[in-house]
């Protein structure tokens, strides 16, 4: 595969389950990042990592846990979410932090009920 | 704090006719501006972008300008064609802060 893979590509989880989103990029890129996309909203920026430390927590709530085990791979544990954390939650990568081009993987349709 | 603004939210243009979407940012020391294009279900695609010391840029039928002056950079789409029918955002890489900031999006129908 090449680019920036997600999966699962649709997503429908209760209030109280658990379950994880997970991205790979195959650019041999150093930083990744996750955005949430919300209808008719600009997208936006969750949090950050750069070579597996994160660099930015933008006032995410606590139901959002990210982890970056390696450099190719992120992941986005998702707990007692709202109903209003429904939207595409998008993965991109980079190859240095926060400057440059972002590639974007084709996002996870999330549904909260 | 910084942000971007994207008119319009939406734009029809015939095929064959120009489309232009313009943005505007606030951090004058922003010194990078992509523009993505989304189509249905996919993610945003990396279509051109141009740096703070050009500008103008244009490849094929896409062109960008950049006016540094008056803080605004415009996307402009010649001989639009259906496949060109997507959702558009602009970006601006804000120093403060360090990050990209994103307009909230044109729906781009080209009516053939």
């Amino acid at each position: 595969e090449t680019g920036v893979t997600q999966t699962p590509r649709h997503l429908v989880m209760g209030m109280t389950n658990k379950k994880s989103l997970k991205c790979e990029q195959h650019l041999g890129h150093n930083a990744m990042y996750w955005y949430k996309q919300s209808a008719k909203k600009p997208l936006e920026l969750m949090f950050v990592y750069s070579l597996e430390e994160r660099v930015e927590n933008n006032s995410v709530p606590s139901r959002f846990s990210p982890e970056c085990p390696n450099s190719s791979h992120l992941f986005l544990h998702l707990h007692t979410l709202q109903p209003e954390d429904s939207a595409l939650y998008l993965c991109a990568s980079s190859q240095d932090a926060l400057a440059g081009e972002q590639y974007f993987g084709p996002g996870t349709r999330l549904t909260v009920t | 704090g910084e942000n971007v603004e994207q008119h319009p939210s939406t734009l029809s243009v015939q095929e064959g006719d120009s489309a232009v979407i313009k943005c505007t940012y606030s951090d004058s020391a922003s010194n990078y501006f992509p523009w993505y294009k989304q189509e249905l279900g996919k993610g945003p695609q990396l279509i051109i972008d141009i740096r703070s010391n050009v500008g103008e840029k244009k490849d094929q039928r896409i062109a960008v300008t950049l006016n540094k002056t008056a803080k605004h950079f415009s996307l402009h789409i010649t001989e639009t064609q259906p496949e060109d029918s997507a959702v558009y955002f602009c970006a601006a890489h804000m120093e403060y802060g360090n990050k990209l900031v994103f307009g909230a999006g044109t729906i781009l129908r080209v009516k053939s």
